[in-house]
């Protein structure tokens, strides 16, 4: 059973586009994120959402928006995609302070053209 | 600003010996530090972890050792396999923030040679 699934695992799209990556997680979990490994290979944390509230939100181009219809799933939509966008995109859950660490996703691998 | 440093960007290592991965942080609220594993084309997977109120935690092949004094923590693997072989990633993270963030380092990557 996969835990925390994305689709899709490959995103191919040109400049200007709008474009969502979906995040599913069965874990029961109560917290999802948002990360993006760009080129460098740093994994930053983009959104964080605690019971569908967003409750992390770092310095992110509004372009970047994350829907959260329940705690299982957390989407993100990027509009007017630029070439800087490439990277590759993780979601994560975790049960809150339970000190296990975060489940990961596969990663979403987005390349803007 | 980087708050969680991995310096060595890639470890070679001979099957059954000791691996040690490296991680530096600045920041002294971190109080909870995470080992992450990852394969390419997949996720980061949980490996270990570390409160601050321990300096050693251990799981089977893998101990984590913290110095809070240096800020500094360790990943040891003894011994390597083949398997291990793989990216590792130091994660920290501040609990008393409330905000449930980890902060990653750039990873090292670990090659363990038959």
């Amino acid at each position: 059973d996969t835990a925390v699934s994305q689709t899709p695992k490959y995103l191919v799209t040109q400049m200007g586009n709008d474009k969502s990556i979906k995040c599913e997680q069965n874990l029961g979990h109560d917290t999802m994120y948002w990360y993006k490994q760009d080129s460098k290979k740093f994994l930053k944390i983009m959104f964080s959402y605690n019971n569908k509230e967003l409750i992390i939100n770092e310095t992110v181009p509004n372009r970047f928006s994350p829907k959260s219809p329940d705690k299982a799933h957390l989407n993100l939509h990027i509009n007017s995609l630029e070439l800087g966008d490439s990277a590759v995109y993780f979601c994560a859950s975790s049960a809150g302070t339970s000190g296990v660490g975060e489940y990961f996703g596969p990663g979403t691998r987005l390349t803007v053209t | 600003d980087q708050q969680v440093k991995q310096n060595s960007p890639s470890l070679s290592v001979q099957e059954g010996r000791i691996s040690i991965l490296n991680c530096d942080y600045t920041n002294s609220m971190f109080d909870y530090f995470l080992w992450y594993k990852k394969y390419p084309a997949e996720g980061p997977t949980f490996l270990i972890s570390i409160s601050s109120i321990k300096d050693k935690n251990e799981d089977g092949r893998f101990t984590v050792f913290l110095n809070k004094s240096a800020k500094h923590l360790s990943l040891h693997i003894v011994p390597s396999q083949p398997g291990d072989s793989a990216v590792y990633f130091c994660a920290a993270s501040s609990t008393t923030s409330g905000t449930y963030k980890y902060i990653f380092g750039t990873g090292t990557r670990l090659k363990v040679l038959a």
